[in-house]
C-alpha cells in the first residue's frame, strides 16, 4: 500500500518562510507532487519532483529525497493569498495511479 | 477550468437513489481519474482510468462504478446512494509526458440524506 504523511497545520506570517513536510511509504515510487487548494476551489498543480534535489518555481521550490522517502514544499515570501491547503502526491506505480496526502492548512498572518 | 467538465456540479439524493456523475475533458489526454474529497480531508482515489478502455481501482472503490466511455469521458456512477458518500467529487485527468501533473474540473457537490 501507499501512505503519505504531512503536518495538519501550520502558521507563518507574511513576508516569511515556511516549509510543508511530506513523508511517504510506497512499494513504488515514480515522483512526488504538490497541489494548492483554496477553500471551495479545485487543487491546483504546483511542482513535481522526480529525482533527488531542488526544484524551484517562482517563490515556491519543493525538494525530494528518495533514500529517506522524504520531500517537502518551500514558500518563500509569503502573501496573504497563500493561505490555503498544501497537498502533498505519491505516484507509485507505472499504471499512473496517484494517492494524496492529508493535506496541510496554511494560514498566513499580517 | 483546465478542461475538464464536470456535471452536475451539486446533487441531493436520497438514501438508495442511484446517479452518475459525468467528467469530459478536451485534452486528449489518457489518464483519467476520480476522487472524493470529505471536509478537511485529502483527496481519496476511487477509480481511475490509464487509457481508453481501462479502468483501475483507487482506495475506496466501494459503492461506486466507472465508465470510461471514450478517451474524452469517465463517468462514476452510484448504484446506491448513501449518507457516507456525502462528499466532494472531482474528476482529473493528466498529460502522461509531464508525469505527477492533473487537471482538476471544480468539482461536483453530492448530499445523500
Amino acid at each position: 500500500g501507499q501512505s503519505l504523511e504531512q503536518p495538519s497545520e501550520v502558521t507563518a506570517v507574511e513576508g516569511a518562510i515556511v516549509q510543508i513536510n511530506c513523508t511517504y511509504q510506497t512499494s513504488g515510487f515514480y515522483g512526488l507532487s504538490w497541489y494548492q487548494q483554496h477553500d471551495g476551489g479545485a487543487p491546483t498543480f504546483l511542482s513535481y519532483n522526480a529525482l533527488d534535489g531542488l526544484e524551484e518555481t517562482g517563490r515556491f521550490s519543493s525538494f525530494l529525497s528518495r533514500s529517506d522517502s522524504y520531500g517537502y514544499l518551500l514558500l518563500q515570501e509569503l502573501q496573504m493569498k497563500d493561505s490555503a491547503s498544501y497537498f502533498c502526491a505519491v505516484d507509485g506505480s507505472n499504471t499512473g495511479k496517484l494517492i494524496f496526502g492529508q493535506g496541510t492548512t496554511l494560514q498566513v498572518k499580517p | 477550468n483546465a478542461g475538464v467538465t464536470q456535471t452536475p456540479k451539486f446533487q441531493v439524493l436520497k438514501t438508495g437513489q442511484s446517479m452518475t456523475l459525468q467528467c469530459a475533458q478536451d485534452m486528449n489526454h489518457n489518464s483519467m481519474y476520480w476522487y472524493r474529497q470529505d471536509p478537511g480531508m485529502g483527496l481519496r482515489l476511487i477509480y481511475y482510468s490509464a487509457s481508453e478502455g481501462t479502468t483501475d481501482k483507487g482506495e475506496v472503490p466501494n459503492g461506486y462504478n466507472v465508465s470510461r466511455l471514450n478517451k474524452r469521458e469517465f463517468s462514476l456512477r452510484l448504484e446506491s446512494a448513501a449518507p457516507s458518500q456525502t462528499s466532494v467529487y472531482f474528476c482529473a485527468h493528466r498529460v502522461r509526458e509531464r508525469a505527477g501533473e492533473l487537471f482538476f474540473g471544480e468539482g461536483s457537490r453530492l448530499t445523500v440524506l
